[in-house]
């Protein structure tokens, strides 16, 4: 079993739909959960990052961990066409990251 | 956060040859990282380049066929020698910097933009 598993692509929706993505991990050390954005041909940019279960907002973006289910989310509100990337989730035992393999988001305009 | 370069962003090469990517920091950094980026495949971190001290490798890497160096805190170079087809990737450097704010432990890690290599 890989310690992330990560819900396969890819993922096409219309503009302004509410996108759910999801990971599974096996790890109980990790301790830090992080969704990466990564564009065509640019590297992963950091998008959000938690360490405790439960919910975090940041604008149209929503990162939740459940740590008792070894499962974090990313929830997208009202997707615009700029959030068409492949999401990474990753998550951390100290510096060093473990990731998933992408799911590659399309929205249509 | 970090500005990031790397050279070159894109080569084909022969098999049996032998590429240098280059890493470029605007910022001292401490920690420095090289992964691959695999088609279908995560992000898979190759070593850690800390300056001043060996690089140190993952599971399935060797400093042979991946020799790293890191002569000052702001620049890395990773080779990937003797190449072949399966070494097709795309080679990223990432660099540390320790968040700020109340969740100081958390060290957020930036990328550089890549190196998409293509073996013959």
């Amino acid at each position: 079993q890989k310690e992330v598993e990560q819900d396969p692509g890819p993922l096409s929706v219309p503009e302004g739909a509410i996108v759910s993505l999801n990971c599974t991990y096996s790890n109980s050390a990790f301790q830090y959960f992080m969704w990466y954005r990564q564009y065509s041909r640019k590297g992963p940019e950091l998008l959000m990052y938690t360490y405790s279960s439960g919910n975090k907002e940041d604008g149209r973006f929503t990162a939740q961990v459940d740590k008792s289910s070894k499962y974090i989310s990313l929830f997208i509100r009202d997707s615009q066409p700029s959030d068409s990337a492949t999401y990474l989730c990753a998550m951390s035992v100290l510096s060093k990251l473990t990731f998933g393999k992408g799911i590659t988001l399309s929205v249509r305009p | 956060s970090a500005v990031i370069s790397q050279k070159p962003s894109r080569d084909i090469c022969q098999r049996g040859t032998s590429l240098t990517i280059q890493c470029q920091v605007d910022s001292q950094v401490t920690m420095m990282f090289w992964y691959r980026q695999q088609p279908g495949q995560s992000l898979t971190l190759i070593a850690t380049a800390n300056q001043g001290s060996e690089a140190t490798y993952e599971s399935g890497f060797v400093i042979d066929k991946f020799p790293i160096s890191r002569p000052n805190l702001t620049f890395s170079t990773l080779t990937v020698s003797n190449m072949s087809p399966e070494d097709s990737s795309i080679y990223l450097c990432s660099v540390v910097f320790r968040g700020i704010g109340k969740q100081s432990l958390y060290n957020e890690q930036f990328f550089g933009p890549g190196t998409r290599l293509t073996v013959l």
